[in-house]
Parts: C-alpha cells; structure tokens; sequence
C-alpha cells in the first residue's frame, strides 16, 4: 500500500476548478511534486514541489501544501486536462520515493 | 533538448533476468541523478530505485532489494536497470527518468517513452 493516498477519481466541469489531493505524513517535512499522465504516453511533470511549474507547464496548474495535504489546482479545467495524475514525495524514512496512488481526472 | 531513450521491448520466461538501456542526451550526465519506475498494466506509477551518475550509489526500496541493480555508463551516457528472477506481475512499462543531483534523490523532471517487458511462459 502507498504512503501517499489520492481520490481514484475526481470530475470536474469544463472551465472550473479543481482541487487534486495527496495525503501523507512524510509531506508533513517533504515537498510533493505532481505528474500528468495521458493514456498510453510517459508521465509528464506539472508541479515541481511546492509550486513550480516547469517550462511549457499552463498557469491554470498551481500546487500547494497544508499540513499532510499536498494539493494540485486547476484553475479553468480544459478538456485537454483530463488524465490521470500522481503525486510523489518522499517516504517516511526520507530516504526514498513513493508515488500516490494516481487520481483519474474526468472533464465533463 | 533533454531526450531519455530506451530500449525495445522485451519478452522473458519467469525467472529469466531483463536488463533495459536508458540512453541520455542534451544535458551533463553525471550531474543529475537517474530514477527508474515501472508502471504495470492498468495500474498506478511504482518507483523502482535511483542511481547516483557521479559516483553509482544507488538506492533501492525494499520490494525490489536483492532483484534490481541499476548501473551507468558515464562514457556513453546511458544508465541501466537489471531486474532478475522475474515473476508475471513484474509485467510492466519500466521508465528511466532524469532526476535529484549527484548526491541526493529526488523527483523525476524529463522520462524517457518506457520499455514494455512481458514476462510470461
């Protein structure tokens, strides 16, 4: 089982706001990061912890941290949006990394 | 522009040994780190270890100890996952991924495309 937990699946109307979580004790002490995943494609990297987004990356994506909660926001979901998505931190030893269990991602 | 590419696929009996290539360019190799992840069919990201390209340490997670060894090549810039004594549920997208410094692990920024292995008899 991960260290990390995530909703298996969220929906969210096109055009609105989303919040995706990732719950955990490590994020008590480590950042998360966050990956968008497009069937059959490798994992694309969104949110480097806390919240930065890397080149090419929309500012619709922001992520943010509260207590064991690491969350990642989309402002204004567009259809392209819809993937699945994990986050990664730290393990509680803080010597590894462990992957949340992904969130599908449905724009109605 | 960073490019991580690995090797084809590959189909081995149970208990056979795989070991996937991961060719990198457009960046200083042995100034980030490698993480190596795998993803099974219809499920979720599982991270499989880290390797140091500065001076080969490597860090494992517990469920693959014993059975992994990741190594590189500094001189060709390609990095290298052996999985052994291969099991069905090691059936898997295994993906190498450019990540943390010389000395620390950290999350992954550029993947390579994944290596589909099939282990089956």
């Amino acid at each position: 089982s991960s260290e990390l937990t995530q909703d298996p699946a969220v929906s969210v109307a096109l055009g609105q706001t989303v919040r995706i979580t990732c719950q955990g004790d490590s994020l008590r002490s480590y950042y998360a990061s966050w990956y968008q995943q497009r069937p059959g494609l490798a994992p694309v990297l969104v949110i480097s912890g806390p919240d930065n987004r890397p080149s090419g990356i929309p500012d619709r994506f922001s992520g943010s941290t509260s207590g064991s909660t690491a969350s990642l926001a989309i402002t204004g979901a567009q259809a392209e949006d819809e993937a699945d998505y994990y986050c990664i931190s730290r393990d509680s030893s803080g010597t590894h990394l462990v992957f949340g269990g992904g969130t599908k991602l449905t724009v109605l | 522009q960073v490019q991580l590419v690995q090797s084809g696929p590959e189909v081995k009996k149970p208990g056979a040994s795989v070991k996937v290539s991961c060719k990198t360019s457009g960046y200083s190799f042995n100034t980030y780190g490698i993480n190596w992840v795998r993803q099974a069919p219809g499920q979720g990201l599982e991270w499989l270890g880290w390797i140091s390209t500065y001076n080969g340490h490597t860090v494992y997670p517990q469920n693959v100890q014993g059975r992994v060894t990741m190594t590189t090549n500094t001189s060709t810039s390609t990095a290298y996952m052996e999985l052994r004594s291969l099991r069905s549920d090691d059936t898997a997208v295994y993906y190498c991924a450019r990540g943390g410094d010389i000395l620390t692990v950290r999350a992954p920024d550029y993947w390579g495309l994944g290596t589909l292995v099939t282990v089956s008899s």
